[in-house]
């Protein structure tokens, strides 16, 4: 069974430029979650997804935001790009609300 | 106020040497606890989820193991290939979110 897929794996972008980072869940799954990681720190949550409706966000500002598709594959866009948004962007998926999130292999975005 | 604290940051330990990693919470209301792999650059990797004290669940040389305050992960005679960073996550019984610890990272010598 394949697992989650990100898409790129890598994305070098300027300063104020927007970013779209791609995943598609495991098959079966309708939950879809976004993290991002800075280098060296924790796992911050951005958004869930779920049934196409975004059900909760994290503490981000509005140029992060996002979709969900019938599908249920998921897309993150991140607009007006800054320095301090380079990082590994994580997506995961659940079978069901609540259950174990497995993750992507992740988008790391550098931003120059 | 929820939170997860991982302890220690670091710990490095020789091939055979067996250690336990801590996962220390707070929450109202314990849904699950999540242990997870990760390596450098790559995503996290599941390895076990713990629903109730007294709970433990095992796969190859690790252990994990639930309190009503804490978990633990022992790692018996543990091989270069076990290092990694090691997330503690858990979820509360009023919503969905996970809440994450900052990790333990481990490095095994040979």
């Amino acid at each position: 069974e394949a697992g989650v897929t990100q898409s790129p794996t890598h994305l070098i972008k300027t300063r104020g430029q927007q970013a779209t980072l791609r995943c598609s869940p495991i098959s079966g799954h309708t939950s879809v979650y976004w993290y991002q990681q800075a280098l060296g720190l924790g796992l911050q949550f951005l958004l869930w997804y779920d049934e196409g409706e975004e059900r909760n966000r994290g503490n981000f500002p509005p140029r992060f935001s996002g979709r969900q598709f019938p599908n249920y594959s998921s897309e993150l866009n991140v607009n007006a790009l800054e320095l301090e948004d380079s990082a590994l962007y994580l997506c995961a998926s659940t079978p069901r609300t609540g259950e174990t999130q497995y993750f992507g292999p992740g988008t790391r975005l550098l931003v120059l | 106020e929820d939170q997860v604290t991982q302890s220690p940051e670091a710990l490095r330990l020789q091939e055979g040497e067996s250690s336990s990693l801590n996962c220390s919470y707070t929450v109202s209301g314990l849904r699950g606890l999540f242990w997870y792999r990760q390596d450098p650059g790559k995503g996290p990797e599941f390895l076990f989820t713990l629903y109730s004290a007294g709970e433990e669940k095992e796969k190859e040389r690790l252990k994990a193991t639930l309190t009503k305050k804490e978990s633990f992960l022992h790692i018996t005679a543990p091989k270069p290939e076990d290092s990694a960073t090691y997330l503690c996550a858990v979820q509360a019984r009023s919503n969905y979110q996970l809440i994450w610890g900052a990790g333990t990272k481990l490095i095994i010598k040979p």
